[in-house]
């Protein structure tokens, strides 16, 4: 059962440019999480999707950032018009259930990562 | 105020040694509680859940205090392997996320 899986590991993207990150969860899981975590500092919430919808984007800049979980594929979060301030890792994280269901088991599995460096 | 804060560090410690971490959070709605490790560079893996009244793992113990609003994580007997980035994590009822720490360092030295 293969878990978490992000891609790319790394991006390097020129400042205006737009970088796209995937994420696909565990099988089985239908809820996915966007978490960022910038040098130095713990992670953020960014946004928490299941197929087809945004349930909750309360941490997502309200400009130039956007997420998407299509029913068929990868959850997406896209970042536009690149700025260095965006360099940071992006963790996604999928879950069987949603956390006010959860059992003892890890509430969270994380993938790996995007480390994405922004010239 | 943050909603889940940690203690600073960075904690340097010999092999061997008992240390302990204290996370606190101000929403008193929250419910559930867990400490994740993270790698330098890597993502975090869940250590502990910690409910009602803590729990134990081997050398590592979690408690929670709902009246003092903070949970604590204690390693016992340290190993070189220790040595990572302890994150507290918190979600209440009606979370639909995690809220997490800034993060611990620990470095446990031969």
């Amino acid at each position: 059962n293969a878990g978490v899986m992000q891609n790319p590991r790394h991006l390097v993207r020129r400042r205006g440019q737009e970088a796209r990150l995937r994420c696909s969860p565990m099988k089985g899981h239908s809820h996915v999480y966007w978490y960022r975590q910038l040098p130095e500092e713990g992670l953020k919430f960014m946004v928490y999707l299941q197929k087809e919808n945004i349930i909750d984007e309360s941490g997502m800049p309200k400009e130039r950032f956007s997420a998407e979980f299509p029913k068929e594929g990868p959850s997406i979060l896209r970042i536009q018009q690149v700025v260095r301030g965006d360099s940071a890792a992006y963790f996604c994280a999928s879950s069987p259930r949603r956390l006010q269901d959860r059992g003892t088991d890890s509430p969270l599995h994380f993938g790996n990562g995007t480390r994405l460096t922004v010239t | 105020r943050k909603e889940v804060e940690q203690d600073p560090g960075p904690f340097n410690v010999p092999e061997g040694a008992t240390v302990a971490f204290n996370c606190t959070y101000s929403n008193s709605a929250s419910q559930s509680f867990f400490w994740y490790r993270q790698d330098c560079r890597k993502e975090p893996k869940l250590l502990m859940s910690v409910y009602s009244s803590g729990n134990e793992d081997g050398r590592f113990t979690a408690q929670l205090n709902r009246a003092s609003q903070y949970i604590s994580l204690l390693i016992r007997d340290s190993k070189l392997s220790d040595s990572a980035t302890y994150l507290c994590a918190g979600a209440s009822g009606s979370a639909r996320q995690l809220t997490f720490g800034s993060g611990t360092q620990l470095t446990v030295l031969p």
